[in-house]
Parts: structure tokens; sequence; C-alpha cells
């Protein structure tokens, strides 16, 4: 079982809201990403970090926001939320080296209204 | 364009029977290829891991398979169980300067019938 933990696991918003999707790992992990995912479609990054107080865009475009600034914390935020954001977003952690497994956690199923 | 197309789509198979799920992918320059199972609702958890000197991985009732050369992997699962129901997503990185990229599949969907 992977040390990764997502909450919440399931949201259900209203558009225009605020929100923070948590995410936390406890392996001491130098990678973190986070990942979008519809249904029977692939995973999408949306954001990366290879450490404390660096964050990267992915390939998806999105208007959510990350930070890192504790290696076992990566949070992602949207300010404003709308029904287009209606998703499956799953966190993971690595380490740095190439080879390495990426643990993910649970996903958080966020619908937003 | 780097890509990861799985086969097929989706999958349905009697209990104890077995069963192979295919993967062919663009990317490069090749560092790794990973098959991870992802139940649904959950998030995927890792099979294998290989890298471009290895064809051959097994994790108990799973057997992966790589061919570098024709950039093709393939994922056997023997005597299948009703467990084995979920996603099965074939992950690819590469070598560039983002230390490991991971391309993901849209996976195979594999439905165990009693």
């Amino acid at each position: 079982e992977a040390d990764i933990y997502q909450t919440p696991r399931y949201l259900v918003i209203g558009t225009g809201k605020k929100i923070t999707l948590e995410c936390s790992q406890t392996m001491g992990h130098d990678k973190m990403y986070w990942y979008q995912q519809d249904p029977g479609m692939e995973l999408h990054l949306i954001h990366y970090s290879y450490g404390v107080n660096s964050t990267e865009k992915g390939d998806l475009s999105s208007e959510s926001t990350v930070s890192r600034i504790r290696t076992e914390h990566f949070p992602l935020t949207l300010e404003s939320a709308r029904p287009s954001h209606t998703s499956q977003y799953l966190c993971a952690s690595s380490e740095l080296e190439v080879h390495t497994e990426a643990f993910f956690g649970q996903g958080t199923r966020l619908t937003v209204v | 364009k780097n890509q990861v197309e799985q086969s097929p789509q989706s999958l349905i198979i009697l209990e104890g029977k077995n069963c192979t799920l295919q993967c062919n992918y663009t990317v490069s320059p090749f560092s790794n290829l990973r098959w991870y199972k992802q139940d649904t609702g959950r998030g995927p958890v890792s099979l294998t891991i290989m890298t471009f000197s290895e064809n051959t991985k097994s994790n108990g009732r799973y057997t992966a398979t790589l061919d570098a050369d024709t950039k093709q992997s393939s994922l056997h699962i023997t005597a299948s169980q009703l467990s084995d129901s979920a996603s099965y997503i074939c992950v690819v990185s590469d070598r560039g300067s983002t230390l490991g990229r991971l391309y993901f599949g849209r996976g195979t969907q594999l439905t165990v019938w009693p």
C-alpha cells in the first residue's frame, strides 16, 4: 500500500467556488505530479514538481495552481470552479531517479454543478 | 509525437482463462515501460517496470514483455481471477530533459466473468 493520500475522495461544489485538493506523501519523494483523468481516457499531466519551491505546468492547459512549500505536501487549487473542471484528479509521487516507480493516490472525484 | 496505443480497448474473459494485452509506443528517447492496474474509482497501482535491456518481467500471474526494437509490449495474465477485472494501463517514460516524463495509454478494460 503506497503512503500517498488525497483528500477529499469525492467533492460536489457549485460553480464559482474556490477549492483546494490535498495530496500528501510520507515516502520523502522529491517528484510529485497532478494528473486529470476522464472516464475511459488516459491520464493527462497538469502540474509537476521536482522538490520544494519547484512547480511546472504539464501538458494539459489548466486553470489550477499548485504549491510545494513542504516536500510531503502538494496541494492543487482552483480559484473559481466551473462545470468543465468536473473530472478525476490523481496525485502521484516518485523518487528523482528515472527508473523508479510512481505511486498514485486514490484520486479525488470532483463534480462542479 | 510521443504516443502510447493499447489494444484491445476492452476484453471479457471467463475466470481461469489467460489473456494478453498489447501496447505500442512511439515515445523517444525511450527510458522505461510500466504496466499499471487501475480499479474503478481508484488510483493506478504498479505491476511491472522494464528498462531497455529487459525483455520480460513477471509479477505473480502477470508477465510483461518488451521489444524495444519494434516498440511493442504485452501483458499476459495467467489463470484470471474475478479480482483481475480492472483497467490495465501501459505507461512509457522518456529520457528527455524532464527526467522521465510519463506517457499514458488509454488502458484496456478487462472484465473477468465467473
